[in-house]
C-alpha cells in the first residue's frame, strides 16, 4: 500500500535555530502533499498545502515566513521551521492524498529548549 | 471553512462495553473519514463514508453517515483496551484543491 515517510521522528533544537521536516512518497507520485500541527490534548490542524511545483497554500493563521514549505519534487516535501522558539514545540505530521484517500506521516515531535 | 464537531471530547468505558461518538459538520459532508491516533504518533485509518445512509463495519467497528450527510457516528462494540486512543473524524471537499480538515477529536480510554 501507499507509504508516506516522515523524518525525523523527534528533534530537539535550540531556541533561533530552524528545523526542516521530510516527507517521502515512498510508492506513489504525490503532487499534493498536506501538513499538520497538533497540540497535547488536541486534534490536527491543517497549517498548509504542498504542491509540487508551485507556492504552498497556507491555512489563515499559519505564518508562511515562519513556516517554510518545499514541494520540488513529486516525492518530497519539506516543512521548515525558521527561528524556532518554545512556542513551535508540537507534533507535525504531513500526509499525501493518492486515489481518493490519504496518507499520514508517522509524525514528528519538535521540541525546542 | 468547515467545522466538524466532535462528541463526546473523552470517554472512559469498562471492557466489554459499547460506545458511540458523533461527529456533526456545519457542511454537507463529501468525504467522510474516520481516524484513530495514539498520541503522539501517526494516524490509522478506519474508514471513509460518502454517501447518504452508508454504514461500514471492519471487526467491531461500525460507522454511519447520516441520509443529509451531515453527522457520522463511530460505534464499536464490546471495546477492549486495544480500541483506546485518540478518534478523529476528517472531511474534505470535491475537487483537486480538496483538502482534509479534522474534528475536534474525542480520546477514549477502555478501563478493565
Amino acid at each position: 500500500g501507499a507509504v508516506v515517510s516522515q523524518h525525523p521522528s523527534w528533534v530537539i533544537c535550540k531556541s533561533g535555530t530552524s528545523v526542516k521536516i521530510e516527507c517521502r512518497s515512498l510508492d506513489f507520485q504525490a503532487t499534493t502533499m498536506f501538513w499538520y500541527r497538533q497540540f497535547p490534548k488536541q486534534s490536527l490542524m491543517l497549517m498548509a498545502t504542498s504542491n509540487e511545483g508551485s507556492k504552498a497554500t497556507y491555512e489563515q493563521g499559519v505564518e508562511k515566513d515562519k513556516f517554510l514549505i518545499n514541494h520540488a519534487s513529486l516525492t518530497l516535501s519539506t516543512l521548515t521551521v525558521t527561528s524556532a522558539h518554545p512556542e513551535d514545540s508540537s507534533f507535525y505530521i504531513c500526509s499525501a492524498r493518492r486515489n481518493g484517500g490519504y496518507t499520514f506521516g508517522s509524525g514528528t515531535r519538535l521540541t525546542v529548549v | 471553512s468547515q467545522e466538524l464537531e466532535q462528541s463526546p471530547q473523552s470517554l472512559i468505558v469498562q471492557e466489554g462495553k459499547n460506545l458511540t461518538i458523533n461527529c456533526t459538520s456545519s457542511k454537507t459532508l463529501y468525504g467522510l473519514y474516520w481516524y484513530k491516533q495514539k498520541y503522539g504518533e501517526g494516524l490509522i485509518f478506519l474508514m471513509m463514508l460518502q454517501k447518504g445512509g452508508e454504514e461500514k463495519s471492519h471487526e467491531k467497528i461500525t460507522a454511519k453517515l447520516d441520509e443529509k450527510k451531515q453527522q457520522s457516528s463511530l460505534h464499536i462494540t464490546a471495546s477492549q483496551p486495544s480500541h483506546a486512543g485518540i478518534y478523529l473524524c476528517g472531511a474534505d471537499g470535491t475537487g483537486t484543491a480538496s483538502k482534509l480538515t479534522f474534528g475536534t477529536g474525542t480520546r477514549l480510554q477502555v478501563t478493565l
